[in-house]
């Protein structure tokens, strides 16, 4: 079965500093690795995803995600983080089957001016 | 673009009470799902439906059905809502090939249960 882990569920950051929201997973085969935000009272969002290629995905609003097999991590990152970045970030992921997403239980991200 | 929309977006029912929330999707998609959003639990899968006239269990299913009503709309249905279904549901979508698509989801019905 596959599950995800996001191990924060609260991140700080300060505006202009780097942020990291970290998720780690478990699949069966391969993975497909997605981070959604949601902002308050909407719907979530998609980020940006990974599927093969390239460890370093490159995604919406200046976000990024390294996936790392090895470690079965697919942290995502932004070099300077905003005001406006704050809000719920999720990982999700499903394995090569046609499966749905299976999310995790999501991380608030503060960033204080 | 609508992309997914979701009615109401706000219900306040008594328990025992039956409601039926709507979501229809306008991108030709083939597979939708109903989640449920509860804090601190992230999102949970209550039915999901891969294609048109298909539908499956998801982790909580336990209170709900659902109706693939022709490739756009998919409903789910709380025959006699409890409190502990008190939640926030959101419907999204997928297009066809989806394992390396995103889902695109609604923004969301709040549901309370008195």
């Amino acid at each position: 079965a596959q599950s995800v882990a996001q191990p924060e569920d609260q991140v700080n950051v300060a505006e202009g500093n780097p942020l990291t929201v970290k998720c780690t997973y478990s699949v069966s085969g391969n993975p497909y690795l997605f981070w959604y935000v949601q902002y308050p009272n909407r719907g979530l969002q998609f980020l940006l995803k990974y599927i093969t290629g390239d460890n370093l995905v490159k995604g919406s609003y200046g976000f990024e995600a390294e996936f790392n097999k090895s470690q079965t991590s697919f942290h995502l990152k932004k070099p300077s983080a905003l005001v406006s970045d704050s809000a719920l970030y999720f990982c999700a992921v499903r394995d090569t089957g046609n499966t749905p997403l299976v999310f995790g239980k999501g991380t608030r991200l503060s960033v204080i001016a | 673009n609508a992309g997914v929309t979701q009615t109401p977006k706000f219900q306040v029912l008594k328990t025992g009470q039956s409601m039926t929330l709507q979501c229809a999707q306008d991108m030709n998609h083939n597979s939708m799902y109903w989640y449920r959003q509860d804090p601190g639990m992230g999102l949970r899968l209550i039915y999901y439906s891969a294609s048109e006239g298909t539908t499956d269990k998801g982790e909580v299913p336990n209170g709900y059905n659902v109706s693939r009503l022709n490739k756009r709309e998919f409903s789910l249905r709380l025959e006699s809502a409890a409190p502990s279904q008190t939640s926030v549901y959101f419907c999204a979508s997928t297009q066809a090939g989806g394992q390396s698509q995103p889902q695109h989801f609604g923004d969301g019905t709040r549901l309370s249960i008195l």
